[in-house]
């Protein structure tokens, strides 16, 4: 079965630096998401992406934050400057039409530490 | 806004049955059903649309009762690999892409 990969799968950054997270989606799904998990915690949505733009975002989803498909194939979310509350694991998800009707793949997540 | 779920977690020896419940107090559109290993991605089990869908994958199944603005995964004659845990996904209506998760129920299988 098609897979979304993300790299990398741990990522070690001190406050206040930028850290980007790569997702490359499953190729022809065409809704793009990422999600976040506090150890332990519910998975927050953080950002929908189609048709090259955001399509909804939530209120975690702060100027920190920033989303980019800069290929056909990669989808990235970047953060610009970390603060410790940012430690989480991050998971990308495609699917191939909207998710009131579509299954979410996910990827087996990025694990961010800021220390 | 988030739905929530209960219980927020299940221990049960091999065999025996569980249910899970999501609700919201918003209108729902749909309903999306995931299970998460510890250390793993979330896994999709099943989707259930408004009106009133039912649906069974092996002896897992689930129903959505759009009126009340609620869900259930029934789990039957639980196996080990039923052990993780599972988290309802809500979107609200057809038009967002915004599919967001209740807070999780953890599921332990014993022999």
């Amino acid at each position: 079965e098609p897979e979304v990969t993300q790299t990398p799968s741990h990522q070690v950054t001190q406050m206040g630096q930028e850290v980007i997270l790569r997702c490359v989606p499953i190729s022809n799904h065409l809704y793009f998401y990422w999600y976040r998990q506090i150890l332990g915690q519910k998975v927050e949505f953080l950002v929908s992406f189609y048709n090259n733009e955001i399509s909804e975002k939530s209120e975690i989803f702060d100027d920190q934050f920033s989303v980019e498909r800069p290929d056909g194939s990669n989808f990235t979310l970047k953060i610009r400057s970390t603060k410790l509350e940012d430690s989480a694991m991050y998971f990308c998800a495609s699917s191939v039409g909207q998710p009131q009707y579509e299954k979410l793949f996910f990827g087996s997540g990025t694990q961010l530490s800021v220390l | 806004q988030q739905p929530v779920q209960s219980p927020q977690a299940v221990i049960l020896r091999e065999g025996e049955d569980a249910v899970i419940n999501c609700s919201s107090s918003k209108a729902l559109y749909s309903v999306h059903w995931y299970r998460q290993k510890h250390g793993e991605a979330p896994v999709f089990l099943m989707i259930l649309l408004k009106g009133g869908e039912q649906k069974g994958h092996d002896k897992i199944s689930a129903s959505f009762n759009e009126k009340k603005q609620q869900s259930s995964l029934y789990l039957t004659a639980s196996q080990l690999s039923y052990s993780g845990t599972y988290f309802c996904g809500t979107e609200r209506d057809n038009a967002g892409n915004m599919l967001t998760f209740g807070g999780g129920t953890r599921l332990m299988v014993k022999p």
